[in-house]
């Protein structure tokens, strides 16, 4: 079937750290990759997409690659800021489930001033 | 220019009472999904609508009605409200039903039955 695994939170940074968090999936053929933001009592965003092994998605300073080789699409940035405090998840879409979104459990970030 | 507005944000229901969960969204988009959000489960859907006049149950379709009343406007019913059912339910909807499309997220309505 199709999953979304995602590291466990929570994560907390100090401003201007590196970030990574993790995700690896499972579905068969191409499922396109997202990653969404859900800031404190408000509903999911997207940051980033990216539809086709070896896409890049990248936005506000975030990044990720579609890695079907190792079945990833890790979210990183350089360098993390106070506002970016959030809970970030993975998902994926296969064409042929009618845009139905799988999820992952969700990563809570905290930044320090 | 409002996206995808939910109704009500906040309810508490007894056990067994019955609601409705209103959304709507003004991007002319044609399918719009159901979702609840439960710690640290994600979130999984509940049921979708393709297209208007369509609905398909999702993951976690079991206690739930929906009705697509028209292009805009997709409902979500709790027939006989159970503790289980507590959660933040989010609706959403996306131009097309398909892996290309974005789906825009409305702020969520959260629900505790008692």
């Amino acid at each position: 079937g199709n999953s979304v695994t995602q590291m466990e939170g929570p994560v907390t940074l100090s401003e201007e750290a590196f970030l990574t968090i993790n995700c690896t999936y499972t579905a068969t053929g191409y499922p396109s990759l997202f990653w969404y933001v859900q800031y404190p009592g408000e509903g999911l965003q997207l940051l980033l997409k990216a539809t086709k092994a070896d896409d890049k998605g990248s936005n506000k300073g975030f990044e990720a690659t579609y890695r079907k080789e190792t079945t990833s699409f890790h979210l990183e940035k350089g360098s993390v800021q106070v506002s970016d405090s959030a809970v970030y998840f993975c998902a994926l879409i296969r064409g042929s489930t009618l845009g139905r979104l799988y999820f992952g459990r969700g990563t809570q970030l905290t930044v320090w001033p | 220019n409002a996206g995808v507005t939910q109704n009500p944000k906040f309810q508490v229901l007894k056990t067994g009472q019955s609601m409705t969960l209103q959304c709507a969204q003004d991007m002319n988009h044609n399918s719009m999904y159901w979702y609840r959000q439960d710690p640290g489960m994600g979130l999984r859907l509940i049921y979708y609508s393709a297209s208007e006049g369509t609905t398909d149950k999702g993951e976690v379709p079991n206690g739930y009605n929906v009705s697509r009343l028209n292009k805009r406007e997709f409902s979500l019913r709790l027939e006989s409200a159970a503790p289980s059912q507590t959660s933040v339910y989010f609706c959403a909807s996306s131009e097309e039903p398909d892996s290309y499309n974005e789906q825009f997220f409305g702020p969520g309505t959260r629900l505790t039955v008692l």
